[in-house]
């Protein structure tokens, strides 16, 4: 089974700082993502990265950073943390789309519930 | 483009009574849908997921959804709730590129 690891399960933060939540999966996926889980809006994404090296905004990749120097892990970093960026946040990762995984899900960590005081 | 809408964000259903979650989807090319479900502080887990040619799909934990075409639909449903089914449920459609674009979600509670 695919295990897609996330640091920490619960982070708490102070306003203004730097914060890392680092990401690790196993089975050599290409593709990671990171998302942003708040009440009635769903799972939104922050940024995704299709290979070493390589990102890609998502929907609201303001106030983060990304770093993918290993295809096994992806970092999301919160240049200087805000209490608006206080959420459920979620990785997940998946095989490289082709005609074998095209209906392949994605799978996903436990989740890191970040609380920025 | 892709894009799924959940009618519902809270679903209250009685223990042994028939729970149906509702997702309508929107894409342009034929479409791959899934179902995750999410528990307290934790991820989403996969339920089930479309392939083509089977309208009806069957997932773990009893669960099971139909795919319309022509209603562009792709509804949860469990004939017997159980307790253990108190949770959080996802629909998601994978896009043409590497991204999945999900639902706002379902809260389903289970009345004993």
């Amino acid at each position: 089974d695919v295990k897609v690891t996330q640091s920490s399960r619960y982070l708490v933060k102070r306003t203004g700082e730097k914060v890392f939540l680092e990401c690790v999966q196993d089975m050599d996926h290409e593709n990671m993502f990171w998302y942003r889980q708040d009440p009635g809006l769903g799972l939104r994404l922050i940024y995704f990265s299709y290979d070493v090296k390589m990102k890609e905004k998502g929907d609201i990749p303001e106030g983060y950073s990304v770093s993918r120097e290993k295809k096994e892990r992806f970092s999301l970093i919160l240049e200087s943390a805000s209490t608006n960026q206080t959420s459920m946040y979620l990785c997940a990762s998946i095989k490289r789309r082709d005609s074998s995984a095209f209906n392949q899900p994605q799978h996903f960590g436990d989740g890191t519930r970040l609380s920025i005081l | 483009a892709q894009s799924v809408t959940q009618l519902g964000s809270h679903v209250s259903v009685s223990e042994g009574a028939l729970v149906l979650l509702r997702c309508n989807y929107s894409s342009s090319v034929p479409p791959y849908l899934f179902w995750y479900v999410q528990y307290p502080n934790q991820g989403l887990q996969l339920l089930l997921k479309y392939t083509t040619g089977a309208t009806l799909v069957k997932g773990i934990n009893g669960f099971e959804a139909e795919f319309k075409k022509s209603e562009t639909s792709f509804h949860l449903t469990k004939p017997s709730a159980h307790m253990s089914d108190a949770a959080e449920y996802f629909c998601a459609v994978r896009g043409t590129g590497n991204q999945f674009y999900f639902g706002t979600g379902t809260s389903l509670t289970v009345i004993p």
